[in-house]
């Protein structure tokens, strides 16, 4: 079965400080979500990866997919206390065609002002 | 305009009760899901419904009762529930005319907790 691999689990920094949170699949992936979440509350979709090489900002969070690595990244500029939360990578599961989503098991991000 | 709504945002019951949770979106997709996450969990899918149809039930126990009667709406009937069905309880939605290629939106939740 298909499994998704974040790293890091966790991330303490400064404000200001720029971080990097990765997504490793263990299969081919055909498309990566990236979503946020505040604990206990429901799922924040941030950015959309289709194609490999693909790269996509919004606002001061830029994510890139790397087909061959079957991997992407998810880097933040400048972080903000704004940026704190769990993040958490979705790919459609290989085997169905339903939009089904395996989830990483999430990065815990915390952003000392 | 991306919004599911999840109505009640918290709910606690006993384990002889009967509630239901209710999920909506005007968005007009086609493809529903049921996600159950626990805490410091990943979200777990439980029911996909397609275009008003059961497409996918990954295993859940009989307890949990889904029900889709129309496109707009997703209800989840509980019945019986174990104190370890304790979790956020997630709806979710996509247009589901394209497989896979388009994104899950996701509504904000019900906190369900069982005595």
């Amino acid at each position: 079965s298909q499994e998704l691999e974040q790293s890091p689990q966790s991330l303490i920094v400064q404000e200001g400080k720029n971080l990097t949170i990765n997504c490793t699949s263990s299969k081919t992936l055909y498309g990566l979500y990236w979503y946020k979440q505040k604990y206990g509350e429901g799922l924040i979709f941030l950015m959309m990866l289709q194609k490999g090489g693909e790269e996509k900002s919004h606002e001061k969070i830029t994510a890139k997919l790397d087909e061959k690595k079957q991997q992407s990244s998810l880097h933040i500029t400048a972080s903000q206390p704004s940026h704190a939360g769990i993040y958490l990578c979705g790919a459609p599961a290989l085997s169905s065609n339903t939009g089904k989503l395996i989830f990483g098991q999430g990065t815990t991000l915390q952003v000392k002002p | 305009d991306t919004e599911v709504t999840q109505t009640p945002k918290h709910l606690v019951m006993g384990m002889t009760n009967k509630k239901s949770l209710k999920c909506e979106q005007h968005m007009g997709h086609r493809a529903m899901y049921w996600y159950k996450q626990k805490a410091k969990k990943p979200p777990e899918l439980m029911f996909v419904y397609s275009y008003e149809k059961l497409s996918i039930n990954e295993s859940v126990p009989s307890r949990f009762s889904p029900e889709c009667p129309n496109s707009s709406l997703l209800n989840l009937h509980l019945h019986a529930l174990q104190p370890e069905d304790s979790a956020l309880y997630l709806c979710a939605s996509r247009e589901g005319y394209r497989a896979a290629a388009d994104t899950q939106y996701f509504g904000p939740g019900t906190r369900l907790t069982v005595l």
